[in-house]
């Protein structure tokens, strides 16, 4: 069945870059995209941007384009997102997310704090 | 971007009851509205997609309707496990963007 296994939680530093990853498992990973998705406050969610693994294009939300980079190895079959400059507000907890038209398979969360 | 009302933002029901969440589009999205389930401490979980079609696995006690920007969610015969945060998400026009959730909760 399909899995996406995310990288554990992180406590970054204002002004640094966190990277997390999501490994995928029981599907060919070029033939979902991989979304990544803000949860802020324990409810809202935000769409922050896709990744194709197959051609590596990528679109962001305009809210985040400063902010995240995506990127896949194919070879192992992982998405990674680099957020960058952080602040308090970016802490939170991050999913990755795939299926054909929706959110169908979702990660298990990297929970990121941002604290001096 | 297209913004996605719900309502309510929380609610409290018994067992057995039937309860309806509700979902207004800022624009017309043509039914590319999906619904998610996330329990506490999980990640969300697809329910509905196409405002009205269920995803494998989900109880038929859940039911989604709606066209235009109205949208609903149902829960016939609420059980104990139904207790969640319940969120919709258009997928017509990019950014997706999704509701500000609905916490369900047993009276």
């Amino acid at each position: 069945q399909v899995k996406l296994l995310q990288s554990g939680a992180a406590l970054v530093k204002p002004g640094d870059s966190v990277k997390m990853s999501c490994k995928a498992s029981g599907y060919t990973f070029t033939d979902y995209i991989i979304h990544w998705v803000k949860q802020s406050h324990g409810k809202s969610l935000e769409w922050i941007g896709y990744i194709n693994p197959y051609s590596g294009g990528t679109n962001y939300n305009e809210k985040f384009k400063s902010k995240a980079t995506l990127t896949v190895d194919k070879s192992s079959s992982t998405a990674y997102m680099e957020f960058s400059r952080l602040t308090s507000e970016d802490s939170a907890i991050y999913y990755c997310a795939s299926g054909a038209n929706w959110f169908a398979y979702w990660g298990q969360g990297t929970l990121v704090t941002v604290s001096s | 971007d297209i913004q996605m009302t719900q309502s309510p933002a929380s609610l409290s029901a018994s067992l057995g009851e039937t309860v309806t969440i509700e979902c207004l589009a800022s624009e017309d999205i043509y039914s590319n509205l999906a619904w998610y389930q996330q329990k506490p401490g999980k990640s969300p979980q697809l329910l509905i997609y196409y405002a009205n079609s269920l995803n494998d696995g989900v109880p038929s006690r859940f039911s989604g309707s709606g066209s235009g920007t109205q949208y609903s969610l149902k829960i016939n015969s609420l059980q104990s496990e139904d207790v969640s945060i319940y969120f919709c998400q258009q997928n017509y026009d990019s950014p997706p963007t999704f509701g500000g959730g609905t916490k369900l909760e047993l009276k």
